[in-house]
């Protein structure tokens, strides 16, 4: 079955940069496409950003573009979110996810983001 | 952007009643692509329905979803204890995905 592993979270001050990495397992890895969602201590789910199945295009959310930039490396089964100029705001539960065209089927346990000075 | 009102914000239910979740787009969303989410403290969300009615793989038939355009609704036709969670929709119509901002379903 589909299994997905965050890591890479971690404390970091404001300004500077976190590449986190998504391990997958359990699937073709270029079948589907790929997201990263987050959700803000005691907050709603934010989606992030999502890399087509075929690598071919990125899409983001406007809170990050410019700053976040989400790649994988098929080698390794592993996706990847490079968080530049972190924020504050940027602290988080990241999730990376799966599925079916742009669905999010299939979610990993998340890994925590904390910006702060 | 496609935004998401979900309501009500807290429900406050006994077992065994029935549950109706609301999901109001700002724009249609296409291809009827919204999906309800069910997360529990601590835990990953879990998909429970997707394109708007089909249930997902291993979930119970009591979870219901309907609707097109901008109305969408998740139905639990009788809560077990289980049930009791914060439940999202999303759209995955087009970019920026968006979530509703959730209802929590509380023991009363």
């Amino acid at each position: 079955q589909v299994h997905l592993v965050e890591s890479g979270g971690g404390v970091v001050q404001p300004g500077r940069s976190l590449r986190l990495s998504c391990a997958a397992s359990g699937y073709s890895f270029s079948t589907y496409g790929m997201h990263w969602v987050r959700q803000a201590p005691g907050k709603g789910l934010e989606w992030v950003a999502l890399l087509r199945f075929d690598g071919t295009t990125t899409y983001y959310a406007d809170s990050v573009k410019g700053r976040f930039t989400i790649s994988r490396d098929t080698s390794k089964n592993t996706l990847h979110l490079q968080m530049d100029s972190l924020r504050v705001e940027d602290t988080a539960v990241y999730y990376c996810a799966t599925g079916g065209g742009w669905l999010a089927r299939y979610w990993g346990q998340g890994t925590l983001v904390t910006v702060s000075s | 952007e496609i935004v998401l009102t979900q309501s009500p914000g807290t429900l406050s239910l006994s077992p065994g009643e029935r549950v109706t979740l609301s999901c109001r787009a700002s724009q249609r969303v296409g291809n009827s692509y919204l999906a309800w989410y069910q997360q529990k403290p601590g835990q990953s969300p879990r998909l429970l329905i997707y394109d708007a009615s089909s249930r997902a793989t291993g979930i119970p038939d009591r979870f219901g979803g309907s609707g097109s355009g901008t109305d969408f609704t998740l139905t639990i036709s009788r809560l077990e204890p289980e049930d009791f969670a914060v439940y999202y929709c999303q759209q995955y119509a087009s970019s920026p995905l968006t979530f509703g901002g959730g209802t929590e379903v509380e023991i009363k």
